[in-house]
């Protein structure tokens, strides 16, 4: 079982819909990313957690540490949302770069 | 300046050349990392600098050479490769220290294609 999991893998929605992306882990965290990567493209951090809930622009990433779950939200999706989201986490106590990726969501909105 | 920025974008190389991939960032970041990355899959630690010293390498095979001649670049040179070398290799940063502020930012990739 691999110790970071994204649901679903593949996504498809009309544009202006909600989406949500989730991420389960199975190890203890210092801290969890959100990453976006456009198709052929290099990554782009949008979110870095250890607790509670970030919101920027239309994105909105909610982490529950208990549970060692966190979520994507995507507010009125827009075809230039259309990517691979990535969710990684750094293991607690782990050494400088040990990030450890899920296998990534690849979302399409439609127009 | 919060960019990573990596030179060239793509590069196309035979089994026999030497070339160089080239990464830099004026963030003040004190960690730096290569990646590669197939198509599909989720990107693979090589290598981590910290504070210009290599820190990590993630036995990665010697055809790959690191080097970090100052804090703000960080260079990959490439010799002998394989044509299954052939993938995205990306170049990102981060401070050192408190996990919470060790926030990797990425550079857009250099596509490689080996011959």
């Amino acid at each position: 079982k691999n110790e970071v999991e994204q649901s679903p893998q593949n996504l498809t929605a009309q544009e202006g819909e909600f989406i949500t992306i989730n991420c389960s882990y199975s190890v203890g965290i210092s801290a969890l990313h959100w990453l976006q990567q456009h198709p052929g493209g290099g990554i782009v951090s949008l979110f870095m957690l250890s607790s509670g809930k970030k919101k920027h622009g239309r994105l909105i990433a909610t982490i529950n540490i208990q549970e060692k779950h966190s979520s994507l939200h995507i507010t009125a999706s827009h075809p230039r949302d259309s990517a691979v989201y990535i969710c990684a986490v750094r293991r607690h106590g782990g050494s400088q770069g040990n990030l450890i990726f899920g296998k990534g969501t690849k979302l399409s909105v439609k127009p | 300046d919060t960019e990573v920025t990596q030179t060239p974008k793509h590069l196309v190389m035979g089994m026999t050349n030497k070339k160089s991939l080239k990464c830099e960032q004026h963030m003040g970041h004190r960690a730096m990392y290569w990646y590669k990355q197939k198509a599909k899959k989720p990107p693979e630690l090589m290598f981590v600098y910290s504070y210009e010293k290599l820190s990590i390498n993630e036995s990665v095979p010697s055809r790959f050479s690191p080097e970090c001649p100052n804090s703000s670049l960080l260079n990959l040179h490439l010799h002998a490769l394989q044509p299954e070398d052939s993938a995205l290799y990306l170049c990102a940063s981060s401070q050192i220290g408190l996990a919470k502020y060790n926030e990797q930012f990425f550079g857009p990739g250099t596509r490689l294609t080996v011959l």
